[in-house]
């Protein structure tokens, strides 16, 4: 297990398409997290999941957003009809549920995956 | 409401100055803060957590509940510590969510 990995790493498409990430977390981490993050701002929370469950989103996450983790393992996040506003980069982070050196609030997270809307 | 506010956008220390980047946070509660870090070409990842006290590549950062801020100070920069970071704040969730600040870009000059 080489951490979190992130599919693709960038993606180009034009505005109108839609688009898939996906995202492979520490095998046995329980807690997936997406965020979004643009040119000079910090991590922007989207989503959580705790195995399958989507348990918070995000107001960010306008309806065009779905994210799904069902077997609770890799988890995919579809933009339908993207806009040039959704350009940005996508992390993916993962968590083990509790304690532990790495705990429950320790966050790692993948390379991201890069989206242009042109 | 929950916030991280880290004012300086960019810092630019000589190697051997003194660095310490600020971080204010908004939360009423006892708070979960921690650092993460994005070297050039390299994943976001954790430096440090408040509730581990303890210094990572000789930084520290201690919390101030009184001034609620929790600032990353480091006695003598060196080159390899260029990179952008970011305070971090534990929601009040229990999923474990971070609420990031905009981040710090750090540029130590030889």
């Amino acid at each position: 297990d080489t951490g979190v990995s992130q599919n693709p790493r960038h993606k180009i498409t034009k505005r109108g398409q839609n688009v898939t990430f996906r995202c492979d977390p520490i095998s046995e981490h329980n807690r997936l997290y997406w965020y979004r993050q643009t040119l000079g701002q910090g991590p922007e929370f989207l989503t959580y999941f705790q195995n399958e469950a989507q348990l918070e989103k995000s107001r960010l996450l306008s309806d065009r957003f779905s994210a799904e983790r069902p077997k609770g393992s890799f988890s995919t996040l579809e933009i339908q009809r993207t806009e040039q506003g959704d350009s940005a980069m996508y992390l993916c982070a993962s968590s083990p549920t509790s304690g532990g050196a790495s705990g429950a609030n320790v966050l790692t997270f993948g390379a991201g995956s890069r989206l242009t809307v042109l | 409401a929950q916030r991280v506010t880290q004012p300086e956008k960019l810092l630019s220390v000589f190697k051997g100055a003194p660095v310490e980047l600020k971080c204010n946070y908004s939360y009423s509660g006892s708070p979960e803060l921690f650092w993460y870090v994005q070297y050039s070409r390299q994943r976001l990842q954790l430096l440090l957590r408040h509730i581990s006290r303890e210094s990572i590549k000789g930084f520290t950062a201690d919390l101030n509940k009184g001034e609620t801020s929790f600032h990353l100070k480091k006695p003598f920069a060196q080159e390899e510590d260029s990179a952008m970071y970011y305070c971090a704040l534990k929601g009040r969730s229990n999923t474990g969510k971070l609420i990031f600040g905009q981040g710090t870009t750090l540029q130590v000059k030889p």
